[in-house]
Formats: C-alpha cells, sequence, structure tokens
C-alpha cells in the first residue's frame, strides 16, 4: 500500500513570495490533516478535511494561508505572503478507523524556509 | 484544553541500555494514547498505540501503558540499539467539543545511542 505523498520535499522562498504544498493521502482515507512543524517542537494541526468538507480549520492563519481539497482525494495548502515565521516542515496525514480508532499515517513532510 | 508534556531531552544512553521517556497528558475526555518517532530525515512514523486505561501497546521491542490514575504512557525499552536513535513524540487525540479527533503532540525527546 503507498503512503502519504507531498512534494515539494524542500523549498526556499522570500518572504512576502507564495508557496504551495501538494498532498496526496493513502488511498480510500477519509481524512486529510495538515500540520505545521517548528523546528523543536511537536507538530500543530493546520486544517483538518473529511472527505472534502472543513472539520477544524481553528488554528489556521487564514489571513495567509489557505487549504483545500476538491474531489475529496489530494489537497494543497498555500501561503501568501510567506513570513519568516511560516519557516517550519509541514506535514500532511490521512487516517483510517485501525482496530477501532482513527490511526493517522503521515507523509515525508515539506520542509519550507522563507528568507 | 488538552495538553501532553514530554520529558525533555536529549536522552544520551549506551547501546543496551534500558530507556524510560516520559509521558503525561491533560484531557478532559478518554483520548487515544500514541508514540511516534522520527529518523533523521523521514516523516513521522507511528510507534504504537493504546486506546483505553491500562491498555498496553508494543511494537519492536518498545511499550507503553495507557494510565488513567496518573494521567501518563510512558515509553519504555528494555535494551536500545543505535539504530533507535530518533526523535519521540508522545501524542492523544480525543473527540468532543472542542475536538474532532486531531493529535496534539508533545514537544518530543531526542535520543541519541551510543555504541
Amino acid at each position: 500500500e503507498a503512503g502519504v505523498a507531498q512534494s515539494p520535499r524542500y523549498k526556499i522562498i522570500e518572504k512576502r513570495q507564495s508557496v504551495a504544498f501538494w498532498c496526496n493521502p493513502i488511498s480510500g482515507h477519509a481524512t486529510l490533516y495538515w500540520y505545521q512543524q517548528i523546528l523543536g517542537q511537536g507538530p500543530k494541526l493546520l486544517i483538518q478535511f473529511q472527505n472534502n468538507g472543513v472539520v477544524d480549520d481553528s488554528q489556521l492563519p487564514k489571513d495567509r494561508f489557505s487549504a483545500e481539497r476538491l474531489k475529496g482525494v489530494d489537497s494543497t495548502l498555500k501561503i501568501q505572503p510567506a513570513k519568516l515565521e511560516d519557516s517550519a516542515v509541514y506535514l500532511c496525514a490521512s487516517s483510517s478507523p485501525t482496530g477501532g480508532v482513527e490511526t493517522q499515517y503521515f507523509g515525508p513532510g515539506t520542509r519550507l524556509l522563507v528568507l | 484544553g488538552d495538553s501532553v508534556t514530554q520529558m525533555e531531552g536529549p536522552v544520551t544512553l549506551s547501546e543496551e541500555a534500558f530507556l524510560t521517556i516520559n509521558c503525561t497528558y491533560t484531557a478532559t475526555g478518554y483520548p487515544s494514547l500514541f508514540w511516534y518517532v522520527q529518523y533523521p530525515g523521514e516523516g513521522l512514523q507511528l510507534l504504537l498505540k493504546a486506546t483505553k486505561a491500562d491498555d498496553k501497546g508494543s511494537n519492536k521491542g518498545f511499550e507503553a501503558t495507557y494510565r488513567k490514575e496518573t494521567t501518563s504512557f510512558h515509553l519504555e525499552k528494555g535494551s536500545v540499539q543505535v539504530s533507535d536513535s530518533a526523535v519521540y513524540f508522545c501524542a492523544l487525540s480525543a473527540y468532543g467539543s472542542s475536538n474532532t479527533g486531531k493529535l496534539i503532540f508533545g514537544q518530543g525527546t531526542t535520543l541519541q545511542v551510543k555504541p
């Protein structure tokens, strides 16, 4: 079974530029998550989708971040304009109920550096 | 709100030493508990999980027991190897009025195993 795919793996941009990340979840997984992991910290949820609907975006900085999951499969996360503090690893995860509990599986992440 | 606290690292051990990484949590409901591991340059991988009080999760020689009375989920391994060097994250997942199953992570504990 293929895992969660993400691209690009690395991205370097100047502040105020825009950037987009792509995620393709494990086939059949209805729930998709985007997390932000700042160096030295645990990941924090940005947005959660159930199929193509948003379940939780309470921690998403909506003035600069946007995300969509058209057709309920792959997803795109965009930052516009980027700030220095957006430098982080952006992790995508998808989940399915395994053994009675929703278990999340993570992609390799996109490492973003904003200069 | 719900939270997870891990012991600070780095933890440095010699090969074949006993490992304990402490994890405590605060949650209003009955969360599921997880340990994820992040090897250098790789994404988060699920190590083990437990869904209710007194459950023991185990995998690859690691184990952790869900202790509701002490709100803890400490990770243990009897004999560590150099290949266990990684960052370990404790996390919880809960459903309720403000929780939609997202993972709430601790800050991570770096383990370094020396030959």
